[in-house]
């Protein structure tokens, strides 16, 4: 099994809509973290988190929201989503010690 | 701020062929620098990592060395095989009290042919 999850794989939504993606991971790492890639471009940071109560804002985090429900959930939400949103979005999680990150699969996201 | 430039792609090569693909960044202090690739479809995985000047990291046949005289980290392999097709990245980390988070460059787009 993957250590970190993300669901769904891909969402087709419209304007407007409030989407959430989910990430789940199993390796017991305090750290997470919601990126965004776009195609030609490198990943940016859009909200981080080192334990269940602390959350920062990334590079874009303007029309996200993120939520830590547990050490091992991390979920992203776009309240009102826009066509600018389509992206790729991948979670990430990394431990203290070492900070080295772990990608999950990502979700492919389309907003008509 | 912070930032990392990659060589533009794709690069196409033939099989058993050298690779390198240049990466060089800006930052103040003295960050940690990555590589990591993303074969079709999956998420970035880590392939090597440097934490300080003349470190050199490796795996899978893949090299890099922490060059801060030239602020730069080129990824290297002697002989590229079709399965090293994906597209890579790379890093930088900059230890900013309890902050640690990566900035990308743009990814370079590897195809190897037989």
């Amino acid at each position: 099994d993957a250590d970190v999850t993300q669901t769904p794989r891909n969402r087709i939504t419209k304007t407007g809509k409030r989407i959430m993606l989910e990430c789940s991971q199993t390796k017991g790492h305090d750290r997470m973290y919601w990126y965004r890639q776009d195609p030609g471009l490198g990943l940016q940071l859009i909200y981080y988190s080192f334990d269940v109560k602390d959350i920062n804002k990334g590079e874009i985090s303007d029309g996200y929201s993120v939520s830590r429900q547990a050490q091992a959930k991390f979920s992203l939400s776009l309240e009102s989503a826009i066509p600018n949103q389509t992206a790729l979005y991948f979670c990430a999680t990394s431990d203290y010690y070492t900070d080295t990150q772990y990608f999950g699969p990502g979700t492919r996201l389309t907003v008509l | 701020g912070d930032s990392v430039t990659q060589m533009e792609g794709p690069v196409t090569l033939s099989e058993e062929a050298f690779l390198t693909i240049n990466c060089t960044y800006t930052a103040t202090g003295y960050p940690s620098l990555f590589w990591y690739v993303q074969y079709p479809g999956e998420g970035l995985q880590l392939l090597l990592k440097a934490t300080k000047a003349d470190d050199k990291g490796s795996n899978k046949g893949f090299e890099a060395t922490y060059r801060k005289e030239t602020t730069s980290f080129h990824l290297e392999k002697g002989s590229v095989q079709v399965s090293d097709s994906a597209v890579y990245f790379c890093a930088l980390r900059r230890e900013t009290g309890t902050a640690s988070k990566l900035t990308f460059g743009t990814g370079t787009r590897l195809q190897v042919t037989l």
